[in-house]
């Protein structure tokens, strides 16, 4: 039972273009999201995050679009860098069942081409 | 200012076999949290220490263990090992400021490569 996905495995953008990561979730409980970016070799870096209560969050390059109705958020990179390629992971939180869970996607691989 | 480490870097296990993972959070930071990352998938949330106490657990068999040290250092333990266990493990840190929700920044270590023959 993924409860949190995204769809793309990997993804290739131009040098100097937007990247859009999406990532789609199931349950409507969750109430904070996450994305972390992580390189080879090292462990995942925070990057940006966002609360039900909004559906936009900016952080000079990284925005995260919430869309509730459709249980689905986006991370939008604008405009993509070399240094952007690496795989991306959102993650979904909130209180499912009477406990807080936290639950991450299977990652996207972005590529920056330039 | 140090990161999160992680030891050791790698590991190599047989089957029955237990194996002690280590983790020593950023000065200041209380929470130590342990993830799974098994080859394809993402990462899977096992546990939450904080101030020496599990605070969550993720959906893992309970030979999946750790505990915090008074230094709020962490060891995660794992018995009767499966081959299914190998994985990297990743140990986060973060201030606690929420005690309950997985609001506070998480910064990562590198990961312990484990590998179950």
């Amino acid at each position: 039972d993924q409860q949190v996905k995204q769809n793309s495995p990997s993804l290739s953008v131009q040098e100097g273009r937007i990247s859009i990561l999406n990532c789609d979730y199931t349950n409507s409980m969750f109430d904070y999201f996450l994305w972390y970016k992580k390189y080879p070799a090292e462990g995942p870096t925070f990057l940006i995050s966002i609360s039900s209560i909004k559906d936009k969050n900016e952080d000079g390059r990284f925005t995260v679009f919430l869309n509730k109705s459709a249980k689905h958020l986006s991370l939008h990179i604008v405009p993509s860098q070399p240094g952007d390629s690496a795989v991306y992971f959102c993650a979904a939180s909130g209180e499912i069942q009477g406990a807080q869970k936290l639950v991450f996607g299977q990652g996207t691989r972005l590529t920056i081409n330039p | 200012e140090a990161g999160v480490t992680q030891s050791p870097t790698h590991l190599i296990k047989t089957r029955g076999q237990q194996a002690t993972l280590r983790c020593s959070p950023i000065s200041g930071h209380t929470s130590v949290y342990w993830y799974q990352q098994a080859l394809g998938l993402g990462l899977q949330f096992l546990l939450w220490y904080d101030e020496g106490e599990e605070r969550n657990r993720g959906n893992f068999p309970p030979r999946f263990s750790g505990r915090q040290f008074p230094n709020y250092s962490s060891e995660l333990n794992v018995n009767a090992l499966e081959l299914e266990d190998s994985a990297l493990y990743l140990c986060a840190s973060s201030f606690s400021i929420s005690f309950t929700r997985f609001t506070d920044t998480q910064y990562f270590g590198p990961g312990t490569r484990l590998t179950v023959l």
